[in-house]
């Protein structure tokens, strides 16, 4: 089955400054790779996601990068705000959805 | 307009007992799941239905039991509960199974005692 590796764990940033959190994984089939945000105490939402013939995409302050010979796609945020803190949580899917273990953003004000 | 809910949003329990979670949907979607999120935060899909079918279960025990009387709704039965069971519980729901975005619903709190 697929597995997804997340990394950092943790990341603590400057307001204003950008974040980048990196995932890899390991089924050469899977073709959607969603991002969720999640604040404390609330549920997943999708912030972003890309899709397997796709190389890039960008929605404001937020961006995905996917390179599919590599297996790895990131998510960049800039400009980053306090709203910015959360756990955020990569996903790669074929027939089921595959969480990273999530990267807690801490921004600093 | 709650697109995905969840009942109760808390629950807690003593040790052997056994309960239930409900999860309902409007959003007219096809697949429905159930994700355990333990206390480091890791999401661990357990169950998917498609269209009130059972298409993944994922190495749960067997005291977990999901039940989908259509297909707007899944539900969570659990066994016998034991310590390891406490953790965050969500529903959630897809237009079709794998490759699309998925809506959770706000989770339920499951403590163990």
């Amino acid at each position: 089955g697929e597995n997804v590796e997340q990394h950092p764990s943790t990341l603590s940033v400057q307001e204003g400054d950008s974040a980048v959190i990196k995932c890899t994984y390991s089924d050469s089939a899977s073709n959607y790779f969603p991002w969720y945000k999640q604040e404390l105490g609330k549920r997943p939402q999708l912030i972003i996601d890309i899709r397997s013939n796709v190389g890039e995409k960008k929605d404001q302050r937020i961006a995905v990068t996917l390179n599919k010979t590599a297996k790895h796609f990131s998510l960049h945020i800039t400009e980053t705000q306090p709203e910015d803190s959360a756990v955020y949580f990569c996903a790669a899917t074929g027939y089921k959805l595959s969480f990273g273990a999530g990267t807690t953003v801490t921004v600093r004000a | 307009d709650t697109a995905v809910s969840q009942t109760p949003k808390y629950l807690v329990t003593q040790m052997g007992n056994d309960k239930s979670i409900k999860c309902e949907q409007n959003l007219g979607h096809d697949t429905m799941y159930w994700y355990k999120q333990d206390s480091k935060k890791f999401l661990k899909i357990m169950f998917s239905y498609n269209n009130k079918e059972l298409i993944i279960n994922e190495t749960v025990p067997n005291r977990f039991s999901p039940k989908s009387p259509d297909k707007a709704h899944l539900n969570l039965h659990i066994n016998s509960l034991e310590l390891g069971d406490s953790a965050v519980y969500f529903c959630a729901s897809s237009p079709v199974t794998g490759g699309d975005e998925q809506y959770f619903g706000p989770g339920t709190r499951l403590t163990v005692t």
